[in-house]
């Protein structure tokens, strides 16, 4: 059975890091045709892609946060995490972790139950 | 950047069927994935790479891809598929970036 399960802060400050983890069972980080992605969701609104990684640890960030973003993937531990740096109250949303299916496109057939991050002083 | 675009709502009566369309250009060169996403719930994939279905996804979901338009068809609307849809592309031109669309929000009257 494949879960996922993010973990991190509830509620960060304006200007500081935001650190999320995602603990990962029922799948190997080194099956080549899977990987980890993160996707937030501020409340009321769309969903956004952050960033992916592959069991060839390669990566990728959204282009308009990659400056921000950093992810990273500990195999013994099957964990992912994202930071995310100088928060914003703007970042509020609920952010998920889920496993991407990686063939000629890829796409998420697993997905965490998400986490609410919220940005406030 | 890719975009793509969906109207915001779609509304139809049950048993009736309903078309969710995801724009982009060229989007038909590409495979595009569907995901359904109920209040205060995560997102399901319910048709990958343009038309298929997942195990568990019922045959009234259907997906097309042709020229600049995806299109989701739900046939014999119930109740319970009044949520948000998603579309999802994998834009190669880029490095890996995903793009998503903007969502759907489907209202069974």
């Amino acid at each position: 059975q494949v879960t996922l399960k993010e973990s991190g802060p509830v509620l960060v400050k304006p200007t500081e890091t935001l650190t999320l983890t995602c603990t990962v069972s029922g799948f190997s980080f080194s099956n080549a045709r899977m990987g980890v992605s993160w996707i937030r969701q501020p409340p009321g609104k769309a969903l956004e892609w952050l960033a992916h990684i592959f069991s060839s640890d390669k990566k990728s960030y959204s282009t308009s946060l990659k400056s921000r973003l950093t992810i990273s993937k500990d195999t013994s531990k099957s964990q992912v995490v994202l930071t995310m740096t100088n928060m914003d109250p703007v970042d509020t949303a609920t952010y998920y972790c889920s496993r991407i299916r990686v063939g000629s496109s890829s796409f998420i057939d697993y997905w965490g139950q998400g986490t609410l991050v919220t940005v406030s002083s | 950047s890719y975009v793509l675009t969906q109207p915001p709502s779609v509304s139809v009566a049950p048993g009736k069927t309903a078309r969710i369309t995801c724009g982009g250009n060229n989007i038909g060169s590409k495979s595009v994935h569907w995901y359904q996403q109920k209040p205060g719930q995560a997102p399901v994939l319910v048709i990958y790479y343009d038309s298929d279905r997942p195990s568990g996804i019922p045959e009234r979901f259907a997906g097309s891809n042709s020229g600049n338009t995806a299109t989701l068809t739900i046939s014999r609307v119930e109740a319970g598929d009044e949520a948000d849809y998603y579309c999802q592309v994998w834009d190669s031109s880029s490095d890996h970036l995903w793009v998503f669309g903007g969502g759907t929000k489907l209202t069974v009257l």
